[in-house]
């Protein structure tokens, strides 16, 4: 089945650093890839939709100065966390969409940040 | 290597009740998730459990077994908005999220 990974699996950071988070589809071309937030025991947020080689569609509420999501490439795509704060600490999911199938959406498995 | 297995699409009557299974094996346990996702929207939470047993929450309950690596979500009084993507995901011992593929479920009048 598709696979998709993210890197890191979780990173500390301190409090004005910038963190980057790789997402990448591992055996087949993602035409989309999709950017969640999850608090403990609560919905997945969608913060951005990226298609790639165009620039990222944020949701509402999201900065898109604070959260620079690049999708450079089928199987790449990078959300950055610039000057993170401790607000920030949370868990960074990704997914990404097969182009061949519209409805079929594959979850990496998420990155844990913590900003100290 | 880690799994977690649920069938690819079920249909029910609505009014009806169903139940998805969802097994797991996975490098340590930190508790089991289900989503609830419908087309074009982001999935949305519906349980979460950590020790043996049911769950009820509302029309949704959701049953775990340890040792069994096993899990359902039990949907009662279906209705038609349960139409959706039902996904079982698996924290494992580093705290990293294994997902199952999704479980389509269709509900007829």
């Amino acid at each position: 089945g598709a696979v998709v990974s993210q890197h890191p699996s979780r990173v500390i950071c301190k409090s004005g650093t910038s963190v980057k988070i790789e997402c990448r589809s591992l055996d087949f071309q993602a035409t989309t890839m999709f950017w969640y937030r999850q608090f403990p025991k609560q919905s997945l947020m969608l913060m951005a939709t990226s298609n790639e080689g165009s620039k990222a569609t944020y949701e509402q509420g999201v900065e898109k100065d604070k959260f620079l999501i690049n999708h450079a490439s089928l199987t790449l795509s990078t959300l950055t966390v610039t000057s993170a704060h401790p607000e920030d600490s949370s868990f960074y999911i990704c997914s990404a969409r097969d182009g061949k199938e519209t409805d079929e959406q594959y979850f990496g498995p998420g990155t844990r940040l913590t900003v100290t | 290597g880690q799994n977690i297995d649920q069938p690819t699409e079920m249909t029910a009557t609505e009014g009806a009740i169903v139940q998805i299974n969802c097994t797991y094996q996975t490098s340590g346990f930190n508790g089991l998730f289900w989503y609830q996702q419908h087309a074009g929207e982001a999935p949305t939470f519906l349980s979460y459990n950590v020790l043996d047993g049911l769950e009820e929450k509302g029309r949704f309950s959701s049953f775990l077994s340890r040792s069994k690596g096993y899990s359902y979500l039990l949907l009662k009084e279906l209705q038609m908005k349960d139409s959706a993507s039902y996904l079982c995901a698996v924290m494992d011992s580093n705290y990293q999220l294994i997902w199952g593929a999704g479980t389509k479920l269709i509900i007829k009048p």
